[in-house]
């Protein structure tokens, strides 16, 4: 039982090219979440899915796009990347309605020059 | 506009003596609220969460105190333990049926637990 999981780990992007942050999980969750961290920001919504076939934007989706594959996995794309999307994004899971616990992934670490 | 509001962003605390961390919303729809604890360079992990229904929730040395009039949360660690030092975030939900999970966060504490 794996979790939650994100890859890449890293990446270094030059502005303008595109990429996809992959995340999986295995808990049978029906919700899914990306979020970003920058220093001082704390964890900022991109998207969520609240269940499978549904994507809504979260508090700052501008310049991402996102996909729920299947109910396991939700993919978040940077389509041209730019020096302003640096950062930490995080994957996150829920399965339980009553106390909204999410579940998070180890992050990807990204750098655009 | 930042809902949920972490205005320390560090503390640092002797091992032994109690660690306060604040937390201050402003959005009165939210009725649950959490506390993720989070290492460098690992995902955030839930440490403990309290309903609006509730003023206190406790687990072994985390106890969360909510104070709805105020709008105000607080996480205490009784006795603090180097193994503690974490950035500490608190997150606030809607709940309700038509919930969809969402958590805002706020901008997190830096706790130091010196030996």
């Amino acid at each position: 039982n794996a979790g939650v999981t994100q890859t890449p780990k890293f990446q270094v992007l030059k502005t303008g090219q595109s990429m996809t942050l992959q995340c999986a999980q295995d808990m049978n969750h029906n919700s899914m979440y990306w979020y970003r961290q920058d220093p001082g920001m704390g964890l900022r919504l991109i998207y969520y899915s609240a269940s499978e076939g549904t994507t809504d934007k979260g508090e700052v989706p501008n310049g991402y796009n996102v996909s729920r594959l299947n109910k396991r996995e939700f993919s978040l794309r940077l389509e041209s990347a730019a020096p302003s999307q640096t950062s930490v994004y995080f994957c996150a899971s829920s399965g339980d309605r009553v106390n909204y616990e999410q579940y998070f992934g180890p992050g990807t670490r990204l750098t655009v020059t | 506009d930042q809902q949920v509001k972490q205005n320390s962003p560090s503390l640092s605390v002797q091992e032994g003596r109690i660690s306060i961390l604040n937390c201050d919303y402003t959005n009165s729809m939210f009725d649950y609220f959490l506390w993720y604890k989070k290492y460098p360079a690992e995902g955030p992990t839930f440490l403990i969460s309290i309903s609006s229904i509730k003023d206190k929730n406790e687990d072994g040395r985390f106890t969360v105190f909510l104070n709805k009039s105020a709008k105000h949360l607080s996480l205490h660690i009784v006795p603090s333990q180097p193994g503690d030092s974490a950035v500490y975030f608190c997150a606030a939900t809607e709940g309700g049926s038509g919930n969809t999970g969402k958590l805002i966060f706020g901008q997190g504490t830096t706790l130091q637990v010196k030996p």
